[in-house]
């Protein structure tokens, strides 16, 4: 019955590798999301995608990049790992055809903690 | 800046009682939802209310929603161990892209 799969559950990488977080959902979804959620500070938006190939900014892009080839995949991509990257990683879906439409609620993976070191 | 801020920050109760969170908020919005997160787990989505209701009930959770004010409360009644959790409100603004922002959350515990 899982809805939004993340690819790994637990993460270690090193300072400059370059880090792949898939996501993948079943529910036929537009939109796609990432958020890091770090102690204190809630969820934070990264990056979103209404669209296959087409992506927006969040509130904290710098450091990371998207891709979204299909409509049931949207991946987050860490350049160069660095630190402060360290975090857990979660992925939405929701439904919504379009830009400022109302969606429902939104689904969650179970996340993906990275630690880089 | 964070458009949802959770009060309180962390909630002990009984089991049986009801536990009370509240959220306030910045600008207009569409609608405000409140998501559960066990530890360490994703977030589950719980209610959503819209801007035009102002109370909306789902099984023992009730939520209120108070647009001239800007907060929202989440009310949980006789709750249970397993209610243990932390509690998010998110807000989905008026116009723009179809995109949640959340709050810090409420840390709740339940003691048998």
């Amino acid at each position: 019955d899982v809805k939004v799969t993340q690819s790994s559950r637990y993460l270690v990488k090193r300072t400059g590798e370059k880090v792949f977080l898939e996501c993948v959902q079943d529910m036929d979804h537009e939109n796609m999301f990432w958020y890091r959620q770090d102690p204190g500070l809630g969820l934070r938006l990264i990056y979103f995608s209404y669209d296959v190939k087409m992506k927006e900014k969040g509130d904290i892009p710098e450091g990371y990049s998207v891709s979204r080839e299909k409509k049931e995949r949207f991946s987050l991509i860490l350049e160069s790992a660095s630190t402060n990257q360290t975090s857990m990683y979660l992925c939405a879906s929701s439904l919504g055809s379009g830009q400022g439409l109302v969606g429902d609620g939104y689904t969650f993976g179970s996340g993906t903690r990275l630690t880089v070191v | 800046s964070q458009q949802g801020e959770e009060d309180p920050q962390a909630l002990s109760i009984q089991e049986g009682e009801n536990a009370t969170m509240n959220c306030s908020y910045k600008t207009s919005i569409n609608n405000l939802q409140w998501y559960r997160q066990n530890s360490g787990r994703g977030l589950v989505h719980l209610i959503l209310i819209r801007s035009n209701e102002r109370e909306k009930h789902s099984g023992r959770l009730r939520v209120t929603l108070d647009t001239s004010k800007k907060s929202s409360s989440l009310l949980i009644t006789a709750s249970r161990a397993a209610d243990t959790a932390s509690y998010f409100c998110a807000t989905l603004l008026s116009g723009g892209y179809n995109k949640l922002i959340f709050g810090a959350g409420t840390r709740l515990a339940v003691h048998p």
